[in-house]
Parts: C-alpha cells; sequence; structure tokens
C-alpha cells in the first residue's frame, strides 16, 4: 500500500501570494493532521481534520485553513505568505478521530520556501 | 519552558555504543511517540506508549507516567542510525513535539 504523499515536494512562493499544499492519507485513514516544522526546531500543531470535519486547531493565524474532502485527501491553505511561514509542512494520517493515541504516518513533507 | 523537552540537543557516538535519550513532558498525556527524521524531513514513527516499555530490534522506549518522563535506548548502534529523534507528548487530542535530538554515529 501507499504511504502518505504529499504534493509538492518544493516550492518557492513570493512575500503576500498564496499557496496550497496537498496531502493524500493511507488507504482507509479518515483522521488527516497537519504541522509546521521550522528549520532547527520540532513540528508545531496546525489542524486536524477527521472525517471531513476540522476537529482541532493549533495556534495559528487565520491565514491558514484547510480542508478534507469525501475521499479524506486534505489541503493546507496559506494566504499572504510572509517569510516566516518558510518551513517544512508535514502531514500525518492516523485511522482514526483522537488520532493522537493512534500510530502518525507521516508524509515526506512540502518544504516552502518564502522570497 | 516547553512543555515537552528532550536531552540532549545533540549527541555523538561510537559505533556500538548504547545511545539514551531523554524526554520530559508537563502536560497529561493519552500517549507519548518516539519519531526518527532523516535529513530531508521525512518523518517514520518508531514508538507510541502510554505505559511500560516496548521493544524493537535494537530500539527500546520506556515511559514513567509518574515522573512524566520517557527514554529511548539504542542498543549497539550503528552509523545508519544517525538521524533527529523526537518525542512527542499527544495532549488534548493534539501532538507536542519536543524539539529533537541529533544524533550522529561515526565508524
Amino acid at each position: 500500500d501507499a504511504g502518505v504523499t504529499q504534493s509538492p515536494t518544493h516550492l518557492i512562493k513570493t512575500r503576500g501570494q498564496q499557496v496550497t499544499l496537498r496531502c493524500s492519507p493511507i488507504s482507509g485513514h479518515k483522521s488527516v493532521s497537519w504541522y509546521q516544522q521550522v528549520l532547527g526546531q520540532g513540528p508545531q500543531f496546525i489542524f486536524q481534520y477527521y472525517e471531513k470535519e476540522e476537529r482541532g486547531r493549533g495556534n495559528f493565524p487565520d491565514r491558514f485553513s484547510a480542508r478534507q474532502f469525501p475521499n479524506y485527501s486534505s489541503e493546507l491553505n496559506v494566504n499572504a505568505l510572509l517569510l516566516g511561514d518558510s518551513a517544512l509542512y508535514l502531514c500525518a494520517s492516523s485511522f482514526r478521530q483522537g488520532a493522537t493515541t493512534y500510530e502518525q504516518y507521516f508524509g515526506p513533507g512540502t518544504r516552502l520556501t518564502v522570497t | 519552558k516547553n512543555e515537552v523537552e528532550q536531552s540532549p540537543q545533540n549527541l555523538t557516538a561510537q559505533e556500538g555504543e548504547f545511545i539514551t535519550i531523554n524526554c520530559s513532558y508537563s502536560v497529561g498525556i493519552s500517549a507519548l511517540h518516539w519519531l526518527q527524521q532523516h535529513p530531508g524531513g521525512g518523518i517514520v514513527s518508531l514508538f507510541m506508549l502510554s505505559s511500560g516499555k516496548k521493544k524493537h530490534g535494537r530500539l527500546i522506549a520506556t515511559i514513567n507516567i509518574q515522573e512524566k518522563h520517557s527514554s529511548l535506548h539504542i542498543t549497539a548502534s550503528h552509523p545508519r542510525d544517525s538521524a533527529v529523534y523526537i518525542c512527542a507528548a499527544s495532549s488534548g487530542g493534539k501532538l507536542i513535539f519536543g524539539t529533537g535530538t541529533r544524533l550522529q554515529v561515526f565508524p
């Protein structure tokens, strides 16, 4: 079975632009979480979605939004990009809600550079 | 103070040495995850535990709920173990990550 996939792998954007990142969970997994990892730091929780509904949100501004589709894939959108948004964006899938008490399967990440 | 703290931040070892990485947390948790991150970013889940001890090959993870402390041990370390090891606490429906321990094992 394919693991968690993310696209694109790398992305370069300019300040003020908007970006959309995509994640496809493992087949059968209904929960998707998004994390931001700034260089040299541990990941920070952004969103969790389960059954197409937002189930958790981290301490990120409203410029960050996400959604989950009927096939359980997910998109993360970031508007009005800032230099500080440069990071590795990780997606993780899990079978159930309360997902963090179940094993998390991480995608390879999307590396976003904002210039 | 971070809710999840790891030590040491950096660790170098000679091949064959026994490695210990520590994780302390200050929040209530439902589980504690140990993750491995290689250069380039990919993260692999090593363990998820809520009590006691788990072992996979040369890796052992322990947790003491009363002391809010977990350890990851690597026996007979190998250069291919070189990576960043991250502990993450499952709390309030989300993962709270430590900053990671960068391990380098030299031949």
